[in-house]
């Protein structure tokens, strides 16, 4: 089965300290691609990175780091010196290629309050 | 650029009316998707698409129809509301199997109250 699973509902942090999202996924397939998109109030989606079954190199851009394993199927993001402009909620998707025919599916999300 | 279109952006039914969401793309993608987004369940895939002329059941299909006749729209339709289908709809478009590593490009969503 496809599936993504982000334990942590919602996350409380103070300004300035490090926060990491947790996203778990489960596919049979051995091609397949992850995302991480960014829901602000606003409501629109961002898409944030993209990470491919056969790339496990950790990524970082400015104060966001992404770290995907394999072996524990896991693919977390990291907020470092976290922002009031970093509240929003925080979506995992998985895409399959060969069991689930290019479906996108996502994670419940994972609401991320920064307080100042 | 406009990229997904999405109307309208709100809507308030009454049980049992039908109404069609619009979603357009101008990018040339071959998939597009239909999601529902409710508290706590993230957004659930409800119908989608890989060209024109094919469509698939997501997840959460009943109660929805779709239609793909061009590659740039695929309008979602509410047969016979209910206030379950009560949500935030969003469609998205991705460009296809051969770049299937591309991020999908989602619309500014359909918020839908139905009393």
């Amino acid at each position: 089965a496809q599936k993504v699973t982000q334990a942590q509902t919602e996350i409380s942090v103070v300004e300035k300290e490090d926060v990491t999202l947790d996203c778990v996924y489960e596919t049979r397939d051995t091609t397949y691609y992850l995302f991480w998109y960014k829901q602000p109030p606003s409501g629109e989606l961002v898409f944030l990175i993209r990470r491919n079954s056969f790339d496990e190199q950790n990524e970082i851009s400015g104060r966001y780091s992404w770290n995907f394993q394999k072996s524990t199927s896991s693919f977390n993001f990291t907020i470092t010196a976290s922002q009031v402009v970093d509240s929003a909620v925080y979506f995992c998707a998985l895409r399959c290629i060969e069991e689930y025919g290019n479906k996108l599916v996502f994670g419940a999300g994972t609401i991320l309050r920064v307080k100042s | 650029n406009a990229g997904v279109t999405q109307t309208p952006k709100f809507q308030v039914l009454k049980t049992g009316q039908s109404m069609t969401l619009q979603c357009a793309q101008d990018m040339n993608h071959e998939y597009m998707s239909w999601y529902r987004q409710d508290p706590g369940m993230g957004l659930r895939l409800i119908h989608y698409s890989v060209g024109a002329g094919i469509t698939d059941q997501g997840e959460v299909p009943n109660g929805y129809n779709v239609s793909r006749s061009t590659t740039e729209d695929f309008p979602l339709r509410l047969l016979s509301a209910a206030p379950s289908q009560t949500s935030v709809y969003f469609c998205a478009s991705s460009p296809g199997q051969t770049e299937a590593g591309t991020e999908a490009f989602f619309g500014q969503g359909t918020r839908l109250t139905v009393v």
